[in-house]
């Protein structure tokens, strides 16, 4: 079945670039989407990339897409403390009924 | 303001009881949606509803039920049949089945 992956944690200092990254299995996604959460709210749309273009970039945020090996990233350029928050891939499901399949997330930590 | 509310914030609940968690947008959205998140997982889908009066389970329905008798507001119920129902619950809208998702503030139950 669809499955998308995320490693869980990752730490950096504020200044430095982040890179959180995300596998997916299904090939036919037209879309891909970043989303942030911060503790206790809901989540927040940051970016999202068509499936056939291999780079978008929105000021701080770079999102890269290789789609022969199913692997997105999102990069944080100058990371900062307010970025610390939990991140989350989704893919859209097959089959148009707008399902959104999460990966488990990835708790960014900025330490000052 | 354009949006998507939740209420409550929190909301507890004897075991045995069933509650039933609010969702309402004025972005006039055609398609709503419930996940439900657990510590350390991703979302996971509750129920969704791409047009009024008409709603599909998702992966984990059992337990709820949900209604669409308005194209803003997506209630959902957590019935005394869930057994496991503590956890953080997010409604989210999309213009149609395909696209980008919106997410209200979030809900927190804790069963008693």
């Amino acid at each position: 079945g669809e499955d998308v992956e995320q490693s869980l944690f990752l730490s950096v200092r504020e200044g430095d670039s982040s890179v959180i990254n995300c596998t997916y299995t299904d090939s036919s996604s037209t879309y891909l989407y970043w989303y942030k959460q911060e503790p206790g709210a809901g989540l927040q749309l940051l970016t999202y990339i068509f499936s056939n273009m291999d780079m978008k970039q929105d000021q701080r945020l770079t999102v890269l897409l290789n789609k022969k090996d199913k692997h997105l990233s999102l990069r944080i350029a100058d990371t900062q403390t307010g970025d610390s928050a939990i991140y989350f891939c989704a893919e859209v499901a097959s089959g148009n009924t707008g399902k959104l399949i999460f990966g488990q997330g990835t708790t960014l930590q900025v330490k000052p | 303001d354009g949006g998507i509310t939740q209420s409550p914030k929190y909301l507890f609940r004897k075991e045995g009881q069933n509650v039933t968690l609010s969702c309402e947008q004025n972005l006039n959205h055609d398609a709503m949606y419930w996940y439900r998140q657990d510590p350390g997982q991703g979302l996971r889908l509750i129920y969704y509803s791409q047009i009024v009066n008409d709603f599909q389970k998702g992966d984990i329905a059992e337990g709820y039920s949900v209604s669409r008798e308005k194209k803003e507001s997506f209630p959902l119920t957590v019935t005394s049949a869930q057994k496991n129902p503590t956890a953080f619950y997010l409604c989210a809208s999309s213009t149609s089945g395909i696209a980008e998702q919106f997410f209200g503030p979030g809900t927190r139950l804790t069963v008693l």
